[in-house]
């Protein structure tokens, strides 16, 4: 029963060229949360999706970053032109349903040279 | 802003100690209170989840929550080198959006 699945899990990017980051959810689970990590700090919620739906997405920065969670597929979290301060870790985490707990991929750490 | 704090530490705990974590949150409504475990380099792994007041066992980790002061802890007993470890708490704000504020994390040293 695999977990939640996140690639690539290190992503090296120059300024202004674009991330692409996916997250498989665990089997069955619909709803998919994506947050950011940054060294030394908790993780800050970004964008709650759930199938071809953005749910809540009150921590998404409004220019450059984009989310989808396709009817087939993974779930996307796409950077435009990134610049250094993208430089974090970005967790995916899914849950079966509401009030339901969190479970988190292994992340994927993007560092903007 | 919801917001959840916790002392960042370090706490240095010897090793057999019980090690006390402790959760400050600021909406009065709020339901639901997880603790995660997070290893340096690692993803946020579940410890415990709490919905009601009063204590809740599992093994060495007992979660305590205190709605009206909105307080939240995690004890462990007889601690291992291996819990060392950044002790995350989590509060779900919004029953039925289980989208969770998390805290700064605890660093946890558990000294041999």
């Amino acid at each position: 029963n695999a977990g939640v699945m996140q690639n690539p899990r290190h992503l090296v990017r120059r300024r202004g060229q674009e991330a692409r980051l996916r997250c498989s959810p665990m089997k069955g689970h619909s709803h998919v949360y994506w947050y950011r990590q940054l060294p030394e700090e908790g993780l800050k919620f970004m964008v709650y999706l759930q199938k071809e739906n953005i749910i809540d997405e009150s921590g998404m920065p409004k220019e450059r970053f984009s989310a989808e969670f396709p009817k087939e597929g993974p779930s996307i979290l796409r950077i435009q032109q990134v610049v250094r301060g993208d430089s974090a870790a970005y967790f995916c985490a899914s849950s079966p349903g509401p009030a339901g707990e969190l479970f988190f991929g292994e992340g994927s750490r993007l560092t903007v040279l | 802003q919801k917001e959840v704090e916790q002392n960042s530490g370090p706490l240095s705990v010897p090793e057999g100690a019980i090690a006390s974590l402790n959760c400050t949150y600021s909406d009065r409504g709020s339901q639901s209170f997880f603790w995660y475990r997070q290893y340096s380099g690692k993803s946020p792994e579940l410890i415990m989840f709490i919905y009601s007041n009063g204590d809740k066992e599992d093994g060495r980790f007992t979660a305590q929550l205190n709605k009206a002061s909105q307080y939240v802890s995690l004890l462990i007993r007889d601690s291992q080198p291996s819990d060392s470890a950044t002790y995350l708490c989590a509060v779900n704000f919004n029953f039925g959006n289980e989208k969770l504020t998390f805290g700064t994390g605890t660093r946890l040293t558990i000294i041999p």
